[in-house]
């Protein structure tokens, strides 16, 4: 039962435009949200984090929002860069245990 | 630098022959997790060690077995490959997080990607 989905597999965006990534999630019982950054040939690594009883958290390019009535959660990246160029893994967290969306692939154009 | 460190990154084995992958970490955490990530699906957890206690998940297979010598070492041992567990394996680690918050950032090493012929 897949408790956090990930419906755009990919999106590609120019650099310095925004990129947005949407992440939505079935499980209340979540009190963390992470986006993991996957580069090919490496591990995962953390990104950015907002807790439940946030709805904003921004770390410099990267933001994060969070819907809670809409199970909903969204990674802005402003502005693109080439670097961003990864697969993205929106995760929820409860009692040490994360669950995964399937990843969204972006790909930032020169 | 600490970090998370998975041996051998590729691995082909045959089908039935069992196989047994490495984790180690330097960051001297807690838990340990083992992933299983197929081709363009969500990694999915297997089972962590919290410290010595080991904690299953419901739908892993009994194929998979693990082994957690001491702190810094965890073992993914999968019996009898058959060509369904072809998949990149992801172990990472965490803190304790008992100090009255469960989120838990997780450190993933680069993974194991395993061929079953």
């Amino acid at each position: 039962d897949q408790q956090v989905k990930q419906n755009s597999p990919s999106l590609s965006v120019q650099e310095g435009r925004i990129s947005i990534l949407n992440c939505d999630y079935t499980n209340s019982m979540f009190d963390y949200f992470l986006w993991y950054k996957k580069y090919p040939a490496e591990g995962p690594t953390f990104l950015i984090s907002i807790s439940s009883i946030k709805d904003k958290n921004e770390d410099g390019r990267f933001t994060v929002f969070l819907n809670k009535s809409a199970k909903h959660l969204s990674l802005h990246i402003v502005p693109s860069q080439p670097g961003d160029s990864a697969v993205y893994f929106c995760a929820a967290t409860y009692d040490y245990k994360l669950s995964f969306g399937a990843g969204t692939t972006v790909t930032v154009r020169a | 630098d600490a970090m998370v460190i998975q041996n051998p990154r590729y691995q082909v084995t045959q089908f039935g022959k069992p196989v047994t992958l490495s984790c180690s970490q330097t960051l001297n955490h807690n838990v340990m997790y083992w992933y299983q990530q197929k081709s363009s699906q969500a990694p999915k957890l297997l089972f962590h060690y919290y410290d010595k206690d080991f904690n299953n998940e419901a739908d892993t297979p009994d194929n998979f077995q693990s082994r957690r010598p001491n702190t810094s070492f965890c073992f993914l041992d999968i019996r009898s490959p058959g060509l369904g567990d072809a998949a990149m394996y992801l172990c990472a680690t965490s803190r304790d997080a008992s100090g009255g918050s469960t989120y838990n950032e997780q450190f993933f090493g680069p993974g194991t990607r395993l061929t079953v012929l």
